[in-house]
């Protein structure tokens, strides 16, 4: 079983649709929390980084962490076509413990 | 503007070429690190430096070598490419453990 999961879509919305993207993870150690964007023939891009439970805003985007039930989410309001990307969830014990990428959700966001 | 650039962007080669694949990073971390991305898969680490004169291979078994004489360059070679090297190539730098900055990547393909 994968340390971290996540669904790979693709999740197709129309314009000014409220998406979530979710992972679930099986490590209780995990502490600090991550989502990358991605479009596509780029590297990641850091979108929003949490440490421990409880949600971040930024704009048009909000990351829940709820550890009880080693979930995570991103929730992307009044989405936008240039929201079309892969949207990676990453997590870390912290320390010297590495990085654990889950393998991306393709979202495709239509006018 | 501190940053993160990698070059080539994309090669093509033939088996049996050796190969360097150059990354930079302006931001002054200590740490960087390098992963392999293959399309719809999890980013796997493949080398990681904690500073200039570490290295470490990471969690996918990989038959490149990398080196750390510099804070700001952490290049990889392939000594002798093959087409199961043909993959993207994903630098990335960190001043904490967690929040990672990644370049642009080098899409590798060997014929």
């Amino acid at each position: 079983q994968k340390e971290v999961e996540q669904d790979p879509g693709p999740l197709s919305v129309p314009e000014g649709a409220i998406v979530s993207l979710n992972c679930t993870y099986s490590n209780s150690a995990f502490q600090y929390f991550m989502w990358y964007r991605q479009y596509s023939r780029k590297g990641p891009e850091l979108l929003m980084y949490t440490y421990s439970s409880g949600n971040k805003e930024d704009g048009r985007f909000t990351a829940q962490v709820d550890k009880s039930s080693k979930y995570i989410s991103l929730f992307i309001r009044d989405s936008q076509p240039s929201d079309s990307a892969t949207y990676l969830c990453a997590m870390s014990a912290g320390g010297y413990n590495k990085l654990i990428f889950g393998a991306g959700t393709r979202l495709a966001v239509h006018p | 503007e501190a940053d993160i650039y990698q070059t080539p962007r994309y090669l093509v080669i033939g088996t049996g070429k050796k190969i360097t694949l150059e990354c930079s990073q302006t931001m002054g971390h200590d740490k960087m690190y390098w992963y392999q991305q293959d399309p719809g898969m999890e980013l796997h680490l493949i080398h990681y430096s904690y500073g200039v004169n570490s290295t470490e291979k990471g969690d996918l078994s990989s038959e490149s070598t990398v080196s750390r004489i510099r804070t700001e360059h952490f290049p990889l070679t392939l000594e002798s490419a093959r087409p199961s090297h043909t993959s993207q190539y994903l630098c990335a730098s960190s001043e904490l453990y967690s929040e990672q900055y990644f370049g642009p990547g080098t899409r590798l393909t060997v014929t």
